[in-house]
């Protein structure tokens, strides 16, 4: 089974100032699909942002960019302009392009947005 | 809207009873999961279902039991067995993974407790 890890159990930020979260995985394959989930405290599972890897140019979705290094295996979220809202669970998601439709999740990184 | 349905919202079970939770999507997704949560945890994967009257153990699956007699519903049971039930549960669904970089879609959970 693939690995994730993620690093940092807990991060803060100010508002308006900028995070990354970070991530890494552990497989062999050369295909596969990546995914950051955030969780509110009303438990809601967010898709964030996804990345395909064999795409080279990284994600973004407004205020969220990702960092892929694909020769590294990290995958880190980068919060840009962070606001009271962006305070949640963060996990990262690993998904093979080519066995199996398992999703495997980090243990999470709780992010503290300080007004 | 499409989505994902989880019931109940809260469920209490005595000692020696067995529960179920209920889980409907009308996303057409083939793909079907149960995860558990516990307090400031990640996600565990129970069982998971690629297609109708077939599925799979997770890393967690003793104690649980699963049907899936029609591609919408994907209903869990945590029997008496289970002998630590008291957690946050989600139900996900998805498209198989030929179909690119489609996500999991997430209910808003059932949380479990013990009488």
């Amino acid at each position: 089974a693939q690995t994730v890890t993620q690093s940092q159990p807990e991060m803060s930020v100010q508002e308006a100032e900028t995070v990354t979260l970070s991530c890494t995985y552990d497989t062999s394959e050369s295909d596969y699909y990546l995914f950051w989930y955030k969780q509110p405290p009303s438990r809601q599972m967010i898709l964030v942002i996804r990345q395909e890897a064999y795409k080279q140019q990284n994600a973004t979705e407004n205020r969220f960019s990702v960092n892929f290094q694909k020769a590294a295996k990290s995958f880190s979220l980068k919060i840009s302009d962070s606001q009271l809202g962006d305070a949640a669970m963060y996990f990262c998601a690993y998904r093979s392009a080519w066995t199996g439709n398992q999703f495997y999740f980090g243990t999470g990184t709780s992010l503290t947005v300080i007004p | 809207d499409g989505g994902i349905t989880q019931s109940p919202k809260y469920l209490f079970r005595k000692e020696g009873q067995n529960v179920t939770l209920s889980c409907e999507q009308n996303l057409n997704h083939d793909a079907m999961y149960w995860y558990r949560q516990d307090p400031g945890q990640g996600l565990r994967l129970i069982y998971y279902s690629q297609i109708v009257n077939d599925f799979q153990k997770g890393d967690i699956a003793e104690g649980y039991s699963v049907s899936r007699e029609k591609k919408e519903s994907f209903p869990l049971t945590v029997t008496s067995a289970q002998k630590n039930p008291t957690a946050f549960y989600l139900c996900a669904s998805s498209l198989p993974r030929d179909r690119g970089n489609q996500p999991q879609h997430f209910g808003d959970g059932t949380r479990l407790s013990i009488l």
